[in-house]
């Protein structure tokens, strides 16, 4: 769902499980996306990107999946740890003809249960 | 590479006065880009260098707020006479700009709290 002000989408998950975060993103222009991990009180960490020629890619741990035709991007997140508990947002850029400008999403609040 | 640099982390500040931001970007990065990021939102863009050459503003960037970038390295926001409504976390982030690698890096951001 949408956040509204602080109420942002929250995912619970006990660890050692699979998290899986969703994203819809709003330009079919978009042509490069990254997911972001954000702590309290810290800037937004690189986690892992993609291009719009693919529809998946992994990382350690973490994996995107990419489905242009109805704009929706996921990460996934294997074996999920006390530390990866964070917000989670996804960013579109917009291209060149936008100033390669990234838009990002509300963000998902994933918290993981010990 | 030690990353992109931001002070001060904190600044708490009086309704009225003008504050300056500092950001150094990860060296030899062309782009550099300023956000605004409030509780419980995503970052919201506010500017963007393009080397020392500002290319874009949003409209959320007033009269009061203003960038600069003089020598395409560091780069400096000062907003003026500030309002309790600009309180929120400033981020700057940067790229290295080129078509293969347009990988986006945050710094810790400026926690502004105007009084």
């Amino acid at each position: 769902g949408e956040s509204v002000g602080l109420h942002l989408p929250t995912l619970s998950v006990q660890e050692g499980d699979n998290s899986i975060i969703n994203c819809a993103y709003s330009n079919s222009a978009s042509d490069y996306f990254i997911w972001y991990k954000q702590e309290s009180g810290k800037g937004p960490q690189f986690i892992i990107d993609i291009r719009s020629n693919m529809d998946k890619r992994q990382g350690q741990r973490v994996t995107v999946l990419l489905n242009k035709t109805v704009k929706h991007l996921s990460l996934q997140i294997a074996a999920t740890q006390p530390g990866d508990s964070a917000v989670y947002f996804c960013a579109e850029n917009l291209g060149l003809y936008n100033f390669n400008k990234f838009y990002f999403g509300s963000g998902t609040k994933l918290n993981v249960k010990p | 590479d030690t990353g992109v640099s931001q002070d001060p982390r904190h600044k708490i500040t009086k309704r009225g006065q003008n504050v300056t931001f500092r950001c150094d970007p990860i060296s030899e990065h062309n782009r550099l880009y300023w956000y605004r990021q409030t509780l419980g939102q995503g970052p919201e863009f506010l500017t963007y260098f393009q080397n020392e050459a500002q290319l874009e503003k949003s409209r959320l960037l007033s009269d009061r707020f203003s960038a600069e970038r003089p020598k395409g390295s560091f780069s400096t926001l000062e907003i003026q006479r500030t309002e309790q409504g600009d309180s929120a976390m400033y981020l700057c982030a940067s790229s290295p700009g080129s078509l293969t690698n347009e990988k986006l890096f945050f710094g810790s951001g400026t926690q502004l709290s105007v009084l």
